[in-house]
């Protein structure tokens, strides 16, 4: 169990340039989260997978961010024409089933968009 | 919609001491699991201690045990013999059970407690 890993692990961007992360979950777990968290926040939820399928979308993921996870392995999430309001730690957090199980995360991208 | 509200923005706490930080909730919901997770300086979550609502006996992880009232929507974590390790940010959580539309699997968090444990 090498956990959850997630690169890169700081990014420092220019408003309006595409950023991408990249997570990749714990081999045997079949969901994936991406979360947002925010300055003096708690996580909030963006995107679910159940393996290769995107089965959830919060109303905060807009039309400028993206996520994949093909063949149920990897996710990226991209996040095109960025935005200072953009700025934000996106946690990526896998389990296995049930989906009320314990989930892992990895430490998380800091993005900041000067 | 759900919501998780953590009144305690921060604590702290001598060493080898008692803390318990408070946590309600509000949902509609009768099925579900609450959770507390840490988040030490490293950023990292890291899973505390798990309640599922239906059952009665509070759940307990070592020096971790919660205090979970469900009619009054309430779900305090204490921390027994409070070490150095322990400061970090506490966040409680929440998720429904059983599937039932959008955001079922969805954790909603706290907005956190900030614990310092002090020598």
């Amino acid at each position: 169990d090498t956990g959850v890993s997630q690169d890169p692990r700081h990014k420092i961007t220019k408003r309006g340039q595409n950023v991408t992360f990249r997570c990749d979950p714990i081999s045997e777990h079949n969901r994936l989260y991406w979360y947002r968290q925010t300055l003096g926040q708690g996580p909030e939820f963006l995107t679910y997978f159940q393996n290769e399928a995107q089965l959830e979308k919060s109303r905060l993921l807009s039309d400028r961010f993206s996520a994949e996870r093909p063949k149920g392995s990897f996710s990226t999430l991209e996040i095109q024409r960025t935005e200072q309001g953009d700025s934000a730690m996106y946690l990526c957090a896998s389990s296995g089933a049930p989906p009320q199980e314990k989930l892992f995360f990895g430490s998380g991208t800091q993005l900041s968009v000067l | 919609a759900q919501t998780v509200t953590q009144s305690q923005p921060e604590m702290s706490v001598q060493e080898a001491e008692t803390v318990t930080l408070s946590c309600t909730y509000d949902t509609s919901e009768s099925n579900y699991y609450l959770f507390w997770y840490k988040q030490p300086p490293s950023r990292q979550m890291i899973l505390v201690i798990r309640q599922e609502a239906y059952k009665q006996q509070n759940a307990t992880e070592n020096r971790f045990s919660v205090n979970f009232q469900k009619a009054a929507k309430s779900f305090s974590l204490k921390i027994s013999d409070s070490q150095l390790g322990d400061t970090a940010m506490y966040f409680c959580a929440f998720m429904m059970s059983s599937y039932s539309g959008a955001g079922s699997y969805q954790l909603t968090f706290g907005k956190g407690t900030k614990l310092s444990v002090i020598p």
